[in-house]
């Protein structure tokens, strides 16, 4: 268990939905990210957050957003979901930014968009 | 951040030592070599990370060569909990993001 949890497990939701994706972070964690895992294209980047500040972007859709709350927990935003947006979406922790900085991976919530 | 390079498959047998090779030729002065690992579909599990010296913690040692260009990940007694893919990640200081490449599915057989 890394501590990272992460809600819902499972969101089955139709195309043109918006769904909400719930992250808390380890305890003293101040850095979230936000990783997606699709079958063709691996698992990627999509932003980060360090202390309620948006720190990074990758490669996140103009659909997608997030926030950090004052609470340290995490949401993404998934909005015009199309059938491409099925995947894993993972939130990690880390307690600083930095190369030096190990990241704690959640257990994922898996959406299905049909 | 520099790129690794990984076999795509490894086969390992149980209660024998798992080394699972990387290449990262490119790497810089101020970049990390981290490993982690996922199991089927759950979320990637951190192993170790070193910068220059070689490292050890409960689950596996980390051998870096003194050129930093390659490194290798051991795990001393695979046992087949320890089937999963593993991924090389190299990341700078001040890097944010881990980029995931296709990592080593190791099978780990009785």
């Amino acid at each position: 268990d890394s501590g990272v949890t992460q809600t819902p497990k499972h969101l089955i939701t139709a195309t043109g939905q918006r769904v909400t994706l719930r992250c808390s972070p380890r305890s003293g964690d101040l850095s979230v990210y936000w990783y997606q895992q699709s079958l063709d294209q691996g698992l990627q980047f999509l932003i980060q957050y360090y202390n309620g500040e948006e720190r990074a972007k990758g490669n996140i859709l103009e659909r997608f957003s997030a926030q950090q709350f004052p609470d340290l927990h995490s949401e993404l935003n998934l909005s015009s979901l199309e059938l491409g947006d099925s995947a894993l979406y993972f939130c990690a922790s880390s307690v600083d930014v930095g190369g030096m900085y190990e990241q704690y991976f959640g257990p994922g919530t898996r959406l299905t968009v049909t | 951040d520099a790129k690794t390079t990984q076999p795509p498959s490894m086969d390992c047998a149980e209660g024998r030592a798992a080394n699972l090779p990387c290449n990262h030729s490119t790497i810089s002065g101020n970049e990390y070599v981290y490993w982690y690992r996922q199991i089927h579909s759950q979320g990637p599990q951190y192993i170790i990370h070193g910068l220059k010296n070689n490292e050890t913690n409960e689950m596996a040692s980390l051998i870096i060569t003194e050129d930093r260009k390659s490194s290798t990940l051991i795990l001393p007694h695979a046992t087949l909990r320890d089937t999963a893919v593993y991924y090389c990640i190299v990341r700078s200081n001040a890097g944010n993001m881990l980029t995931f490449g296709g990592g080593t599915r190791l099978m780990v057989k009785p």
